[in-house]
């Protein structure tokens, strides 16, 4: 599977977008973005995927560059609840295709 | 989607001994996976729980130290065994939803070993 770059740490003010970057610029064709958090003490929820076009969903969008060696995921309006590391992921989609963590991005939703 | 039930939510062990940390979740599922969290660190996946056959471990992970079951498509276990400071993580179950090919987890168990 394909690695991911993020920036350790964002910061967003509370009811502003929140544009979080992810690097894959190995990916291969059949893989897919995979975009998870983790709010402390929690364990990690799916937020969206895609392949190659852009997806949205009720929690956040996902926008696919052309090429597809990079992402970002958009919560439109975030709360102070969205504060959580937020993991981006490249997996190809079969039964059994594993889903490897890296770093994240620790988001801190301010006031 | 799937809910997972983890059992112990937490507990704190004396080095040396053994844990076994169960899974249960409320719907079938093929694929069911066992992660490790170390403090302050991101997710590292353990194994994948293979229903009927031995599990399949990742590169550092060796079933004589993490011994997983996977008696039914619904329930897994995972043993920690002879303990020592260094096993105290968060230890994750996670399960493979086919339709929208997410991922769902446990809560987890946070193990402290003293």
């Amino acid at each position: 599977d394909a690695k991911t770059t993020q920036p350790p740490s964002m910061d967003c003010a509370e009811g502003r977008a929140a544009n979080l970057p992810c690097n894959h610029s190995t990916i291969s064709g059949n893989e897919y973005v995979y975009w998870y958090r983790q709010i402390h003490s929690q364990g990690p929820q799916y937020i969206i995927h895609g392949l190659k076009n852009n997806e949205t969903n009720e929690m956040a969008s996902l926008i696919i560059t052309e090429d597809r060696k990079s992402s970002t995921l958009i919560l439109p309006h975030a709360t102070l609840r969205d504060t959580a590391v937020y993991y981006c992921i490249v997996r190809v989609v079969w039964a059994g295709g594993k889903l490897i963590f890296g770093q994240g991005t620790e988001l801190s939703v301010k006031p | 989607s799937a809910v997972i039930s983890q059992k112990p939510s937490r507990d704190i062990c004396q080095r040396g001994t053994s844990l076994t940390i169960q899974c249960q979740v409320d719907s079938q599922v093929t694929m069911m996976f066992w992660y490790r969290q170390q403090p302050g660190q991101s997710l590292t996946l353990i194994a994948t729980a293979n229903q009927g056959s031995e599990a399949t471990y990742e590169s550092g992970f060796v079933i004589d130290k993490f011994p997983i079951s996977r008696p039914n498509l619904t329930f897994s276990t995972l043993t920690v065994s002879n303990m020592s400071p260094e096993d105290s993580s968060i230890y994750l179950c996670s399960v493979e939803e086919e339709l929208n090919y997410g991922y769902t987890f446990g809560s987890g168990t946070r193990l402290t070993i003293v």
